[in-house]
């Protein structure tokens, strides 16, 4: 089936280390998405990606990093330099169709740090 | 920067009420708009989308949201709303040209009573 997969569902990691967040999706999607998701904060967009080999930072890039090789995948680096990592990650794609765009999201990645 | 302000953060309403929740935006081009729903627990879940044509779109579940260009909003509708409605509503708007962004609301969080 096509779709956005997350991996890991859950992660923990040490206070200081680097993690990576894996997103892949099958769905010949050019556009894909970083979202942090906390409560009360709704998504705030941490990357974007329109196309292979180009991103742009979205409103909180701060301390993340991200690479776009392939258009099918999207990986998040947290850095140690996020001062708050611990937070439920979600990707997502977009496709452009004619008279508008929709979007698709994976499972979401909740990471705790330690 | 494209910004999407929910106004209404926590909501609460009697089943049979009415429900209208606002959504605005500030991004000056052309834009294609969404709202989301997170049931407690789950995922997010597309309830509506507006492209273009006509500016009340109607979504599942009952709801509809306008879309006032002249106002820049998009205000999610519901005649009469059911306990089970009690979720998390997200607006979000996506650049339709150019950069391609997808910018989310901070979300309301609407409980419905007995």
């Amino acid at each position: 089936d096509g779709g956005i997969t997350q991996s890991p569902k859950y992660l923990f990691r040490k206070e200081g280390q680097n993690v990576t967040l894996s997103c892949e999706q099958n769905l010949n999607h050019d556009a894909m998405y970083w979202y942090r998701q906390d409560p009360g904060q709704g998504l705030r967009l941490i990357y974007y990606s329109q196309i292979v080999n180009d991103f742009q930072k979205g409103d909180i890039a701060e301390g993340y990093s991200v690479s776009r090789e392939k258009k099918e995948s999207f990986p998040l680096t947290v850095t140690s330099a996020q001062k708050n990592p611990t937070a439920f990650y979600l990707c997502a794609s977009l496709t452009r169709r004619v008279g508008g765009a929709e979007a698709f999201f994976g499972q979401g990645t909740r990471l705790t740090v330690v | 920067a494209q910004s999407v302000s929910q106004h209404n953060h926590h909501v609460i309403l009697s089943e049979a009420a009415s429900l209208e929740l606002g959504c605005n935006y500030s991004y000056g081009g052309t834009v294609n708009l969404f709202w989301y729903v997170q049931y407690p627990g789950q995922h997010l879940q597309l309830l509506l989308k507006y492209f273009s044509g006509d500016p009340l779109v109607k979504g599942i579940k009952g709801f509809e949201a306008e879309f006032i260009k002249s106002k820049f909003s998009f205000n999610l509708r519901k005649p009469s709303v059911q306990w089970s409605d009690t979720a998390e509503y997200f607006c979000a708007v996506n650049e339709a040209g150019g950069g391609n962004k997808l910018t989310f609301g901070t979300g309301t969080q609407l409980k419905v009573e007995l």
